[in-house]
């Protein structure tokens, strides 16, 4: 299984609600990252978990708050979030966070398209 | 202050012919720089990686080149096909950390 799954595929919300997107892979990685992609942008990095450790918070408001219940699926809880989250979100893992050579290459899920009303 | 500079916004090619993409960077730390493909409403894919230590990198009908005292590289693909027209990004790290991707380049190969 050579693929990263993300739930749900779109996702509508009020600046009230609380909402969660979810990341799954099964191919071992150990790394495993949020990116928010809005259009005609490139993808810009959110966090990192690494063997399920926050290591990397790119300065993300705490409206948005990762989980990794374990090495398989992330998670990211958005709560009160803001029109101007309205994006793309994308679940991307490595073999590992820190590395020469493959442990970079990451492998992307589909994306979520977020909307915030 | 972009890291991970792609000066070409789209490039147009006629199919069979060879697209060069270019990528420029800024930070010197970068040891691996990696190319990816994105059609619309899809996840990045990955092509291609090089590591600094390298200077080139094959596969199949995609080749990356690097140029570090230039803090160059480009991708090239040969033959282009009409299923290569997606949006290309160039992404660069240092060891896994300040992973840093390019505003992309929108490629057309024309049949």
């Amino acid at each position: 299984d050579t693929e990263v799954t993300q739930t749900p595929k779109h996702l509508v919300m009020g600046m009230t609600n609380k909402k969660s997107l979810k990341c799954e892979q099964h191919m071992g990685h150990r790394a495993m990252y949020w990116y928010k992609q809005k259009a005609k942008k490139p993808p810009e990095l959110m966090f990192v978990y690494s063997y399920e450790k926050l290591s990397i918070n790119e300065s993300v408001p705490s409206r948005f708050s990762p989980e990794c219940p374990n090495s398989s699926l992330l998670n990211l809880h958005l709560h009160a979030l803001q029109p101007e989250d309205s994006a793309l979100y994308l679940c991307a893992s490595s073999q590992g966070e820190q590395g020469l050579g493959s442990y970079n290459e990451q492998f992307f899920g589909p994306g979520t398209r977020l909307t915030v009303l | 202050d972009q890291q991970v500079k792609q000066n070409s916004p789209s490039l147009s090619v006629q199919e069979g012919r060879i697209s060069i993409l270019n990528c420029d960077y800024t930070n010197s730390m970068f040891d691996y720089f990696l190319w990816y493909k994105k059609y619309p409403a899809e996840g990045p894919t990955f092509l291609i990686s090089i590591s600094s230590i390298k200077d080139k990198n094959e596969d199949g009908r995609f080749t990356v080149f690097l140029n570090k005292s230039a803090k160059h590289l480009s991708l090239h693909i040969v033959p282009s096909q009409p299923g290569d027209s997606a949006v290309y990004f160039c992404a660069a790290t240092n060891y896994g950390q300040n992973f840093v991707f390019g505003p992309g380049t929108r490629l057309s190969v024309l049949p």
